[in-house]
């Protein structure tokens, strides 16, 4: 257990309507990722970061945004979200030191429906 | 920048079979490599790890893997599959220092009585 909590689990909304999925860590660890995951892609890179206020772009950014102010809480926010944007959203945490080869640890997933 | 594929999108073995999942990844330096595990509706589960040294991998539940350098593949294998193993397999390749991974679109394991 790698003491990590996404919330919400399950959210449907509209169109156009500001979405916020809350990822946190127990743990304070450097390094937060978000990620989706879809049906024939597998998961793919949202945004991640690798400390307070240091965030940078992976592969699927166009439409969100991240923020980090604390280390155990990353946020990923959806402004105006749309229906491509229906997915399965993992959080994950790499553990770093001895031992730790850059493995990620998920969290559950929060399940977004945009209608 | 690194990338991940993973040819076979679903593949079907009876259970007692052995088996092989491939993945090929692309990146300039060493690679840090990876194969998870998903279960339905579960988050994904780390099965084993390359980085260095050995290039023949064990991992949990008898999965292995093998890194082959000069045909850029990291191929999963298991000799004698189970009817547990049924679940999502996704390769993933991370940068150097491992601070950024990518993964692959996953193959779908069935397992046939």
């Amino acid at each position: 257990d790698a003491g990590i909590t996404q919330s919400p689990r399950h959210k449907v909304t509209e169109t156009g309507t500001p979405v916020t999925l809350r990822c946190h860590q127990t743990e304070n660890h450097r390094y937060m990722y978000w990620y989706r995951q879809d049906p024939g892609h597998g998961l793919r890179l949202i945004h991640y970061s690798y400390g307070v206020k240091d965030t940078d772009k992976g592969e699927v950014s166009d439409g969100y945004s991240v923020s980090r102010s604390k280390t155990e809480d990353f946020l990923l926010t959806l402004e105006s979200a749309t229906s491509s944007q229906t997915s399965v959203y993992f959080c994950a945490i790499r553990k770093t030191g001895q031992g730790n080869s850059g493995e990620l640890f998920f969290g559950e997933g929060s399940r977004l429906t945009v209608l | 920048a690194q990338s991940v594929t993973q040819p076979d999108i679903h593949i079907t073995v009876s259970e007692g079979a052995s088996l092989e999942l491939r993945c090929n990844y692309s990146y300039g330096a060493t690679p840090y490599l990876f194969w998870y595990v998903q279960s339905p509706g579960q988050g994904l589960q780390l099965l084993l790890k390359y980085f260095s040294g050995d290039t023949l991998v064990q991992g949990i539940k008898g999965f292995e893997a093998e890194f082959k350098r000069s045909q850029s593949s990291f191929n999963l294998r298991k000799p004698s599959v189970h009817w547990s193993d049924a679940a999502e397999y996704f390769c993933a390749v991370a940068n150097t220092g491992g601070f950024k991974t990518i993964f692959g679109a996953g193959t779908r394991l069935f397992v046939k009585a």
